[in-house]
């Protein structure tokens, strides 16, 4: 089945507590992505991915890196989370620019 | 002014009715469009892209207005299972993607 896979669903944390969440596509997609989504201000994105070793800031990325080893991988990585980085977050593959989204599950984030 | 916006709603509508909802954008260039149906606390799901001709999915239809620069869906005979939030996505460029914050849907028994 084809399909996006972020874990964990769910993370409740400390500040300053360095966390990674996973995302894995078995699509072949080029592209990757990571949201993150608020109440009354939609999907952010945060990272995206055109391909392996290529990275690059979406909308607000500030307090999160990303790395792309793998075609198949994206992982997100809060390296000192703070309380304003408890969201709901998405990751997504596609497979060019223009193509839709498909997204992972979702990660609900608090961190205390 | 904000890329891309949507009425929040909520609509509320018996079964069997008909509704529509738009999204505009600000960004003439905009060139890829689509919907996404987002259960609570779920991830969204590609409903349809929207092309230039317009194009319709069973009960669903969707729209391109580019000289006013909006796009509509429109949902016939709505079911207990429309019940969602609906998000417009606009494409600005490579990797440029405008969400709209959604449109809240609830039919009614």
């Amino acid at each position: 089945e084809a399909q996006v896979t972020q874990n964990p669903r769910y993370l409740i944390t400390v500040t300053g507590k360095k966390l990674t969440v996973t995302c894995s596509q078995n699509m072949n997609h080029e592209y990757m992505s990571w949201y993150r989504q608020d109440p009354g201000l939609g999907l952010r994105q945060i990272y995206y991915s055109m391909n392996v070793e290529v990275t690059d800031k979406g909308d607000v990325p500030e307090g999160y890196k990303v790395s792309r080893k793998e075609k198949r991988n994206f992982p997100l990585i809060l390296e000192s989370p703070s309380p304003n980085q408890t969201s709901l977050y998405f990751c997504a593959s596609n497979a060019d620019y223009n193509s839709p989204l498909h997204f992972g599950n979702g990660t609900r984030l608090t961190v205390t | 002014r904000k890329e891309v916006e949507q009425d929040p709603g909520p609509f509320n509508v018996p079964e069997g009715a008909t509704v529509a909802f738009n999204c505009t954008y600000s960004n003439s260039a905009s060139q890829s469009f689509f919907w996404y149906r987002q259960d609570c606390r779920k991830e969204p799901k590609l409903l349809m892209s929207v092309y230039s001709s317009g194009n319709e999915d069973g009960r669903f239809t969707a729209q391109l207005n580019r000289a006013s620069q909006y796009i509509s869906l429109l949902i016939r005979d709505s079911k207990l299972s429309d019940s969602a939030t609906y998000l417009c996505v606009v494409l600005t460029g490579a990797n440029n993607l405008f969400f709209g914050t959604g449109t809240r849907l609830t039919v009614i028994p």
